[in-house]
C-alpha cells in the first residue's frame, strides 16, 4: 500500500524566503507528526496532529514555523523568513491510533542558501 | 525535559559477531521504539516495546526493555552485512494533550553501525 508521501524532494532556496512542505499520510491515519533531522543527529519532534488540531506544537522551534492539517488528512510545514540554520531534513510520519509505530515519509532536504 | 541516550555512537565490527547497543532515557515512559535508517533514506520501524521485561526479536535483531532502570537494549547476533546501518532508539511520554494515545517521540542520536565482511 501507499506510504507517506512528501513533496517537494529537495528544496533549495535563499535567505529570507518562504516555504511549504507538503505531507500526505497513510490513509486512515488520525495521527500526524513532523519532524526535522540535521546531519548525523536523530529526528526532533516539532509537531504533533490528531486530526485537523495541533495536539502538541511544543516542538516548533519558533513563530516563524507553523503547520496546518485542515481536512485531516494532507498537511503543510510553513516556514516564514528562512535562515541557514534550517537547513535540514524535515521527516513526517503518520500513525493509527494508540501504541503504533510511526511510519516515516522520505523526507524534504530543504537547503537555505 | 526528556533525554534519549545511545551508546555507542559509532560501532565496527566484523559479520558473525554479537554485539548490544543500549538506549537510556531519563523519565519515566510508556512506549520506546526502535528504528532504522539506511544512508540517503527514510526511517524504518522496527520494533515497539510497550511494558517492562518485553522482549520482541526478528531475524538477528533482539529488542528488550526495562522500565525501572529506564534502559533498552538492541542486540544483534551473529552479524551480516545487510545490518549495516543507523539504528535509533525513540521513547514516547503521554502528554496531557494526546489523552494517552500517540504522542511525539524523543529520539537518541543514533548508532552509526559497520559491518565488516
Amino acid at each position: 500500500g501507499a506510504g507517506v508521501s512528501q513533496t517537494p524532494s529537495n528544496k533549495v532556496t535563499e535567505k529570507g524566503k518562504y516555504v511549504e512542505l507538503r505531507c500526505d499520510p497513510i490513509s486512515g491515519h488520525t495521527a500526524l507528526y513532523w519532524y526535522r533531522q540535521s546531519l548525523g543527529q536523530g529526528p526532533e519532534f516539532l509537531i504533533y496532529f490528531q486530526g485537523t488540531g495541533a495536539a502538541d506544537d511544543s516542538g516548533l522551534p519558533n513563530d516563524r514555523f507553523f503547520a496546518v492539517r485542515p481536512e485531516g488528512s494532507v498537511s503543510t510545514l510553513k516556514i516564514q523568513r528562512t535562515e541557514r540554520g534550517d537547513s535540514a531534513v524535515y521527516l513526517c510520519a503518520s500513525s493509527a491510533q494508540g501504541n503504533q509505530p510511526q511510519h516515516f515519509g522520505d523526507g524534504t532536504r530543504l537547503s537555505i542558501l | 525535559e526528556l533525554k534519549v541516550e545511545q551508546n555507542p555512537l559509532f560501532l565496527s565490527m566484523q559479520e558473525g559477531k554479537n554485539y548490544t547497543i543500549y538506549c537510556n532515557y531519563s523519565t519515566t515512559s510508556d512506549r520506546l521504539y526502535w528504528y532504522r535508517q539506511d544512508p540517503g533514506k527514510s526511517l524504518e520501524s522496527l520494533f515497539v516495546l510497550l511494558s517492562n521485561g518485553a522482549v520482541k526479536q526478528e531475524g538477528r535483531l533482539m529488542a528488550s526493555l526495562d522500565t525501572k532502570a529506564r534502559l533498552s537494549t538492541l542486540h544483534i547476533t551473529a552479524a551480516v552485512h545487510d545490518l549495516s546501518a543507523t539504528y535509533f532508539c525513540a521513547v514516547a511520554i503521554s502528554s496531557p494533550y494526546s489523552g494517552g494515545g500517540a504522542d511525539g517521540l524523543t529520539f537518541g542520536k543514533g548508532t552509526h553501525l559497520i559491518i565488516q565482511p
